[in-house]
């Protein structure tokens, strides 16, 4: 069936730096690839999403490119700041229409120190 | 534009009692999902709505959870009796007909000691 894989975390880094958090996913077909962001007390929101190999999706100063051939969706920031400190869900969608569930990875947790 | 509204935002019951969740969903948001995120893991689908019809529960221990839609707007969900390992966040999602991107809610906390 369709998974997620995320890398462990926490991950702690200082205000700054580079950010990568991995993902990588096995589905059948074609599936919509998401990041989800879970601040402290908060809901998921979503950060950003691509729909095809290839594409890039950015938001906030995150960018993850969908690649097929290694199926991989890995989140990156240049720069990453105190309040980007939350936890991180990559997803994909195994079908649009009514079929559109969300199989999430176990989430990374993201502490970023001043 | 109103989120998605949950309540309560915390439970606290003991094993074997009963509880029931409350969702309402982004108006005009057809579609309606319920999500249990047990800690240190992500979401896991529990079940779907379309308007007021079931089009996923696959994945929900029917033999104690039940879930409502009765009018295509909000939704209940059940679970009689609990268990300790019922203890998560329940979050609440919705989307528009067709569109892949969800809407979550902030999440009820339940703990069942």
């Amino acid at each position: 069936g369709n998974s997620v894989t995320q890398m462990e975390g926490p991950v702690t880094l200082s205000e700054e730096a580079f950010l990568t958090i991995n993902c990588t996913y096995t589905a059948t077909g074609y599936p919509s690839l998401f990041w989800y962001v879970q601040y402290p007390g908060e809901g998921l929101q979503l950060l950003l999403k691509a729909t095809k190999a290839d594409d890039k999706g950015s938001n906030k100063g995150f960018e993850a490119t969908y690649r097929k051939e290694t199926t991989s969706f890995h989140l990156e920031k240049g720069s990453v700041q105190v309040s980007d400190s939350a936890v991180y869900f990559c997803a994909l969608s195994d079908g649009g229409g009514s079929q559109g569930n969300l199989i999430f990875g176990k989430g990374t947790k993201l502490s970023v120190k001043p | 534009e109103a989120g998605v509204a949950q309540s309560p935002r915390y439970k606290i019951i003991e094993k074997r009692q009963s509880v029931a969740f409350w969702c309402n969903p982004i108006s005009g948001h057809a579609t309606l999902y319920w999500y249990q995120q047990i800690l240190g893991q992500g979401p896991k689908l529990l079940i779907q709505f379309q308007n007021n019809g079931v089009v996923d529960d696959s994945q929900l221990p029917k033999d104690r959870f039940s879930a409502e839609r009765l009018k295509g707007v909000d939704s209940t969900l059940k679970i009689q009796p609990a268990k300790l390992e019922d203890s998560a966040v329940y979050l609440c999602a919705s989307s528009l007909p067709g569109a892949e991107t969800q809407y979550f809610g902030p999440g009820t906390r339940l703990l069942v000691l």
